[in-house]
């Protein structure tokens, strides 16, 4: 079974660019959650999607958004990027949205915004 | 906001040696999950404990749930090198939203 495939791997984007990023979930998964990781904020949750719906935020700015598609995959934008937007960005795909249920990570995108 | 606390924040110890970490936190989770994150990978989870007092085994690792479901340990035996890398536990709170500590970066050396 293919696990959480996020592309692309590494990013490297200038001030007030935006960008998207893309997750893959594994097959049957439903529900799909973004999370930023910084050495100094740890895991910091965006957005939990799940049939579609976006049924958690977190609290990121209006600049941060996502959706999913149909088939469960979701991408993830961020507009007019600063330069604290630089994170590395984890996208986890679980099968429900049960709060025992285990999130399988993808490896990350690396976004460098200079 | 349910907040976890992570301690140590970094522990580097020679191999064979053994480790306790632990995860603390005010708020009472419903169930706790611990993740092991590897430089380049994403976090993969390691066990996921549910009741008050629940001890759980993988092998060298154990893991303790708080009576109070507040609080959270893992032990490591005799550690070895593969066990280098960052620990996040991980409490669940609403449906869909686990919140994270913010780790413990355990260096195992040779």
């Amino acid at each position: 079974k293919a696990g959480v495939t996020q592309t692309p791997r590494y990013l490297i984007k200038t001030r007030g660019q935006q960008v998207t990023l893309s997750c893959s979930p594994i097959s049957g998964h439903r529900s799909v959650s973004w999370y930023q990781q910084t050495p100094g904020q740890g895991l910091q949750f965006l957005f939990e999607y799940f049939s579609e719906t976006q049924r958690n935020k977190g609290n990121f700015p209006g600049r941060f958004s996502g959706r999913q598609f149909s088939n469960s995959r979701s991408e993830m934008n961020v507009s007019t990027l600063e330069l604290g937007d630089s994170a590395l960005y984890l996208c986890a795909s679980s099968f429900n949205q049960q709060v025992n249920s285990p999130l399988h990570f993808g490896n990350g995108t690396r976004l460098t915004v200079t | 906001t349910q907040l976890l606390e992570q301690s140590p924040q970094f522990l580097s110890i020679q191999e064979g040696e053994n480790l306790t970490v632990y995860c603390n936190s005010s708020s009472v989770f419903s169930s706790l999950q611990w993740y092991r994150q590897e430089p380049g990978e994403g976090p993969v989870l390691l066990v996921t404990v549910v009741t008050g007092g629940e001890v759980k085994k993988l092998k060298r690792l154990t893991f303790q749930f708080g009576d109070a479901r507040k609080d959270s340990s893992l032990h490591i035996t005799a550690a070895q090198p593969g066990d280098t890398g960052l620990y996040l536990c991980a409490g669940a709170g609403r449906a869909g939203k686990s919140t994270f500590g913010d780790g413990t970066t355990l260096t195992v050396k040779p």
